[in-house]
């Protein structure tokens, strides 16, 4: 079945560290793929998202580029802050009509 | 502004009792969702609902119920049958794109912890 891989982490970095979350994903088709990042005690929000081969999703000074031939989306950030200390899911969809595929989530913590 | 609200946003219950926790969206949305997360866990999917008076059972619905009456609320019931219900509970809503491979991403409230003692 479909499935999302991210490293688990914890992930620790001093502030202005560059940060690079792995993420791959086992679907057929051609899904969606997304970040989403939740801070403490609160919902996830969406970072970014590419919807095909060779897109890149920024936001935020995050980045990420769509690669089917390597099947990965891996999360990028030149330069951490403090407020950058959250958890990270990685996800898939499909379609409107299918489940979204989440990972098991990557929590970061920026150290001054 | 347009979003999802869940309420309360802190709830207690004792063991044996059912508790129902609210969902309610002004986003237009036509699908929502139920997810469940535990400490250091990633999202595990309870129920969801692509249409008003449909709904699908998730990974892990056993002890759940949900109603789907209007489009703008989702109401989740914990019941006494579920043997783990301490949990943070995430409510989030999505646009059904039909017929397009448009995806839309999820909207996520900002959950409801529940302890059960």
């Amino acid at each position: 079945g479909d499935s999302v891989t991210q490293m688990e982490g914890p992930v620790t970095l001093s502030e202005e560290a560059f940060l690079t979350i792995n993420c791959t994903y086992t679907a057929t088709g051609y899904p969606s793929l997304f970040w989403y990042v939740q801070y403490p005690g609160e919902g996830l929000q969406l970072l970014l998202k590419a919807t095909k081969a060779d897109d890149k999703g920024s936001n935020k000074g995050f980045e990420a580029t769509y690669r089917k031939e390597t099947t990965s989306f891996h999360l990028e950030k030149g330069s951490v802050q403090v407020s950058d200390s959250a958890v990270y899911f990685c996800a898939l969809m499909k379609t409107s009509y299918d489940k979204v595929i989440f990972g098991p989530g990557t929590s970061l913590s920026v150290i001054p | 502004d347009g979003g999802i609200t869940q309420s309360p946003k802190y709830l207690f219950r004792k063991e044996g009792q059912n508790v129902t926790l609210s969902c309610e969206q002004n986003l237009n949305h036509d699908a929502m969702y139920w997810y469940r997360q535990d400490p250091g866990q990633g999202l595990r999917l309870i129920y969801y609902s692509q249409i008003v008076n449909d709904f699908q059972k998730g990974d892990i619905a056993e002890g759940y119920s949900v109603s789907r009456e209007k489009k703008e609320s989702f109401p989740l019931t914990v019941t006494s049958a579920q043997k783990n219900p301490t949990a943070f509970y995430l409510c989030a809503s999505s646009i059904v794109f039909a017929g397009t491979r448009d995806n839309s991403p999820l909207h996520f409230g900002n959950g409801t912890r529940l302890t059960v003692t």
